[in-house]
């Protein structure tokens, strides 16, 4: 199985400032990478699929990059609701899919 | 626009059998996998298994042995079967469609799996 590593596992930033994840493939995934958000209680919500493409609906300040093995999402202006736990998910070539441990955000 | 509901036992025994529904309203059943994911109690997610319209299926390794997905598109479901159920399988469990763009585009309400004696 390909295994996802995301870092850092948790963080926290004020309102307006640039948040950066990164998510590790443990094999060249080429840009089969998403993102979800999910807050508590919730189930997860498409961000971005194929490594940098914004999912309908999604605010602009999300965004999406990489290729290979390293990916990042970056939130350009933390909003208070972007409070959440986020995840990616490789689904390169055939099943099991397999998702990061995931990163939470919290507000300062 | 697309909705999918869920529904199944909430409280098992061990060696019980984890059953649960999806249904799936709005656009087209058919030319997607609809799929299973788990979530342990405060934890990651892993992917069960899928299923197309036709019943084509795929399952993850480590489940195998335990989990059957089948599907009754004319009543647009599908259903995920885990066989001989022990505490690890405490989880929330969702359905979701994994569409064209490869990733899991909409998903269920989540239902609470706990197993315990």
């Amino acid at each position: 199985d390909i295994q996802m590593t995301q870092s850092p596992s948790s963080l926290s930033a004020s309102v307006g400032d640039r948040v950066t994840i990164t998510c590790r493939a443990s094999q060249s995934i080429s840009t089969y990478l998403n993102w979800y958000q999910q807050k508590p209680g919730k189930a997860p919500k498409l961000l971005i699929y194929a490594a940098s493409n914004l999912q309908r609906g999604v605010p602009s300040r999300f965004s999406g990059s990489g290729s290979g093995t390293d990916f990042t999402l970056t939130i350009s202006s933390l909003q208070t609701e972007d409070s959440a736990t986020y995840f990616c998910q490789q689904s390169h070539s055939s099943p099991p899919y397999t998702f990061g441990q995931g990163t939470k955000v919290d507000l300062k | 626009q697309v909705e999918l509901q869920q529904w199944g036992a909430g409280l098992l025994k061990p060696s019980e059998t984890l059953s649960l529904t999806c249904v799936v309203y709005g656009e087209s059943f058919g030319g997607y996998y609809w799929t299973w994911i788990r979530q342990p109690p405060g934890k990651g997610l892993e992917w069960i298994g899928e299923i197309n319209d036709r019943g084509s299926t795929t399952y993850n390794p480590s489940l195998k042995s335990r989990v059957t997905i089948l599907v009754e598109a004319s009543k647009r479901q599908f259903s995920l079967k885990l066989t001989s159920v022990t505490a690890a399988d405490t989880a929330i469990y969702y359905c979701a469609r994994y569409d064209g763009s490869n990733s899991f585009d909409y998903w269920g309400q989540g239902t609470l799996v706990t197993v315990s004696a």
